[in-house]
């Protein structure tokens, strides 16, 4: 079926720098998450976004979060700057109704 | 938060058993998914069940929904060792369109 991609599935960075991770939504899908999943844990939602705003956050969603996505092209979810708790699995999804599609993960680690 | 349970759940089992994992949800919903994740992987939406059914099958997985008590479970039929995974299930909150996920069940199936 259709997938949501997301670049890079890895990425190690130190901390204080910034990071964007990119995601490819199913084409037709007209709503864009980012969820952060820690080894273990439950999948927390982050935020939405829908006609280029932000629809909700969360309490995770720090001020040095931010998303975007210009042009049609990527979702994007930077971090600047980065902290340690920042480590975790970043996943994207995307959504038409209730047809949601996650992505398979950023593995994001700051050192 | 939005789920009574907040630690994830480990079950073990032989190929061949039969098992049901349990939610339940603190406020309204007209929809709960169950998601399976693989390892490395993200979430994969594998059953839905929608408020006005109180049952939803899809091959040897069998959903149910009850509203009155806030409740879902999910039971595996026969389980074989690619049931393996941790499941998840999840709402959207009505009036949000967040997807929220309980804190998930590792199941192993042993052969």
């Amino acid at each position: 079926g259709p997938k949501v991609l997301q670049i890079p599935s890895h990425q190690i960075i130190d901390m204080g720098q910034m990071v964007t991770l990119n995601c490819d939504p199913v084409s037709n899908h007209l709503y864009f998450y980012w969820y952060k999943q820690i080894l273990g844990q439950q999948m927390e939602f982050l935020v939405n976004f829908y006609n280029g705003k932000v629809m909700e956050k969360s309490k995770l969603f720090k001020d040095q979060f931010s998303v975007e996505r210009p042009d049609g092209s990527y979702f994007t979810l930077k971090i600047q700057p980065t902290a340690l708790e920042d480590s975790a699995v970043y996943f994207c999804a995307s959504s038409w109704g209730t047809d949601y599609t996650f992505g398979s993960g950023t593995r994001l680690l700051v050192i | 938060s939005q789920w009574g349970e907040e630690n994830l759940q480990a079950l073990s089992i032989q190929e061949g058993e039969d098992v049901t994992m349990n939610c339940s949800y603190k406020t309204y919903t007209t929809v709960v998914h169950w998601y399976r994740q693989d390892s490395g992987r993200g979430p994969a939406l594998i059953i839905l069940i929608r408020s006005n059914e109180r049952e939803k099958r899809s091959g040897r997985l069998r959903a149910t929904l009850d509203t009155s008590s806030q409740s879902s479970s999910l039971s595996i039929t026969a389980a074989q060792c690619e049931d393996t995974a941790v499941y998840f299930c999840a709402t959207d909150l009505s009036g949000s369109w967040q997807l929220i996920f309980g804190s998930g069940t590792q199941l192993t199936v042993m052969p």
